[in-house]
């Protein structure tokens, strides 16, 4: 019973395309995250989504936008994909902004 | 500049061992968080302390926290090979609702 889950694993694309991550939990968690882990291993957050409101939009390039459907589910949409995109992306949720987060495997993502 | 910084970067030690590393950071917390980081996984939370907790225990780990000192440090008592991994400390910043990450702290443990 994976607890927080993405899909792809991997994602392998050219430069200028669009495409779509997606994270689900089943911890019933009210909070959702987006995080960017680049190739030093430096994490940070791009989104937060507490009952689906968003909370912490850091400033992220507006080609990133995540979508909420529900508090299970947080999607990352990146539009005209660039190099510098490349990096692994993570999902985590928490039962609220302050507590313990529990992150999902990763989309290593590689814009060519 | 970080929030959190940790130290060492990286630490090779012999099984058996134990391993401690330190996180410092800038701005008052409501509370630190470290998290473990096997290669190519994501983040295991380990211990949350809270800004008013000076020392936790979990099996094997300790961390203790000291907040005039802004610094926070993570021992791992009688290292195995499977504690091989990198050690994230995590703040939760006051009156934000953010975790901010160290850069972590690559640990290996030599059989």
């Amino acid at each position: 019973d994976t607890a927080v889950s993405q899909t792809p694993k991997y994602l392998v694309t050219q430069m200028g395309n669009d495409k779509s991550i997606k994270c689900e939990q089943n911890l019933g968690h009210d909070t959702m995250y987006w995080y960017k882990q680049d190739s030093k291993k430096f994490l940070k957050i791009m989104f937060s989504y507490n009952n689906k409101e968003l909370i912490i939009n850091e400033t992220v390039p507006n080609r990133f936008s995540p979508k909420s459907p529900d508090k299970a589910h947080l999607n990352l949409h990146i539009n005209s994909l660039e190099l510098g995109d490349s990096a692994v992306y993570f999902c985590a949720s928490s039962q609220n902004p302050t507590d313990t987060q529990y992150f999902g495997p990763g989309t290593r993502l590689t814009v060519l | 500049s970080q929030q959190g910084e940790e130290d060492p970067q990286a630490l090779s030690i012999q099984e058996g061992e134990n391993a401690t590393m330190n996180c410092s950071y800038k701005t008052s917390i409501n509370n630190l968080q470290w998290y473990r980081q096997n290669s190519g996984r994501g983040l295991v939370h380990l211990i949350l302390i809270r800004s008013n907790e000076r020392e936790k225990h979990s099996g094997r780990l300790r961390v203790t926290l000291d907040t005039s000192k802004k610094s926070s440090s993570l021992l791992i008592t009688a290292s195995r090979a499977a504690d091989t991994a990198s050690y994230f400390c995590a703040t939760l910043i006051q009156g934000a609702q953010k975790l901010v990450f160290g850069q972590g702290t690559r640990l290996t443990i030599n059989p």
